[in-house]
This record gives structure tokens, C-alpha cells and sequence, in this order.
């Protein structure tokens, strides 16, 4: 089975564009989360989608979006990109929404903002 | 969701059991204790989940104390592909499954 992809793997975007990365969960997760990793730091969580429903949110400003499609892949958002943004996005699906269920990770996006 | 708190880096050599401590003192009754393992440019894989006294996998052994303080992450005879970066989560059931990850404990294993 495959496990969660990401796309793309890399990104290098400017400040004050907009960007949109994708997560395909592993085959029946309907959980899917979205974080952040900055270098040398651990992943800050930013969304949780459940059932295409938004089910948490971590304290990432307005700018920062997601959504989950009918076949519970995701997209994650980023408007009005700023310098700080530059770090490696990470997806994960898990079965189901509390923290029992074990989360898969992908690879990541690693984003670069010049 | 309660704070954990774990050594930033440990050192061993192959072959040796690697012992990871972390604190966790304001843990709920409901939380879990959960460790991940990251290597560079790839996501935390989940390593082990425990509740309390002792949980053993293929992989690891996790061992909490009976106030659930603390818990240690054992992996027995490292070899140099466990040089990695180790996270301890704890939350609780009944939240939705936001881990808080914190910089965790980075663990080098030496030939």
C-alpha cells in the first residue's frame, strides 16, 4: 500500500505569493493533518480535517488555509507569503481523530520563500 | 495538552541500549504518551504508545512510572540508522489528534 504523498517535494516561491500544496492520505485515513517544520525545531501542528470537516486548528494566522476533498486528500493554503514561512510542510492521515489513532506522515513539501 | 520536557541531544555507540527520559508532570489521567521518530528531510514515523507501566514492541520498550510523571523511551542495541531525532507527545484521548511536538532529543550513535 502507499503511504501518504505530498506534492511537489520542493517550492521555491517569493515573498507575497500564494501557495498550494497537496497531501494524499494513506488508502481509508479520513483524518488528515497539516504542520509545519522550521529548522531545527519540531512540527508545529497548524490543521486537522476530519470527514472534510475542519476539526482543530493551531495558532497559525489567517493567511494559512486547508480543505479536504471528497476523497479525503487535502490541500493547504498559504497566502501572502512571507520570509518565515520557509520550512518543510508536513501531511499526515491517521483512521481516525484522537490521538489513539497513530499518525502516518509524508515526506514532506520543503518550501523555500526568497 | 500537558508539556514535556526531554534532553536536547545523547551520544551512544552501537550495540549499547539507548535510554530516553521525558517529564511530563502536569499529565492528565486521560493522556496517552506517545514517541515518534524523525530522520532529516522525512516525516515522524511512530515508534510507541503507552498509557501506563510498561508497552514493548518490535522496536522499543516504553516504560512509565506509576504517577506517569516521566516515561522512558528504551531501544535496545542502537545501530547507527537510529541516529535521529525522538519526540514524546502526551495527549489525551479525547482531543482531537493535534500533537504538540516539542524539539525533542536528538540522538547520535557512534560506530
Amino acid at each position: 500500500d502507499a503511504g501518504v504523498t505530498q506534492s511537489p517535494t520542493h517550492l521555491i516561491k517569493t515573498r507575497g505569493q500564494h501557495v498550494t500544496l497537496r497531501c494524499s492520505p494513506i488508502s481509508g485515513h479520513k483524518s488528515v493533518s497539516w504542520y509545519q517544520q522550521v529548522l531545527g525545531q519540531g512540527p508545529q501542528f497548524i490543521f486537522q480535517y476530519y470527514e472534510k470537516e475542519e476539526r482543530g486548528r493551531g495558532n497559525f494566522p489567517d493567511r494559512f488555509s486547508a480543505r479536504q476533498f471528497p476523497n479525503y486528500s487535502s490541500e493547504l493554503n498559504v497566502n501572502a507569503l512571507l520570509l518565515g514561512d520557509s520550512a518543510l510542510y508536513l501531511c499526515a492521515s491517521s483512521l481516525g481523530i484522537t490521538e489513539a489513532y497513530e499518525q502516518y506522515f509524508g515526506p514532506g513539501t520543503r518550501l523555500t520563500v526568497t | 495538552l500537558a508539556k514535556t520536557t526531554q534532553p536536547i541531544s545523547m551520544d551512544s555507540y552501537e550495540g549499547q541500549e539507548v535510554n530516553i527520559t521525558c517529564s511530563h508532570n502536569n499529565i492528565a489521567t486521560n493522556d496517552y504518551i506517545t514517541w515518534y521518530q524523525q530522520f532529516p528531510s522525512q516525516g515522524p514515523r511512530f515508534i510507541i504508545q503507552g498509557y501506563k507501566t510498561k508497552v514493548t514492541n518490535e522496536v522499543a520498550s516504553l516504560f512509565i512510572p506509576a504517577d506517569r510523571k516521566s516515561s522512558t523511551l528504551s531501544l535496545p542495541r542502537v545501530s547507527l540508522s537510529d541516529t535521529a531525532v525522538y519526540y514524546c507527545l502526551v495527549g489525551d484521548e479525547g482531543d482531537n489528534n493535534d500533537m504538540r511536538f516539542g524539539a525533542g532529543t536528538r540522538l547520535t550513535v557512534k560506530p
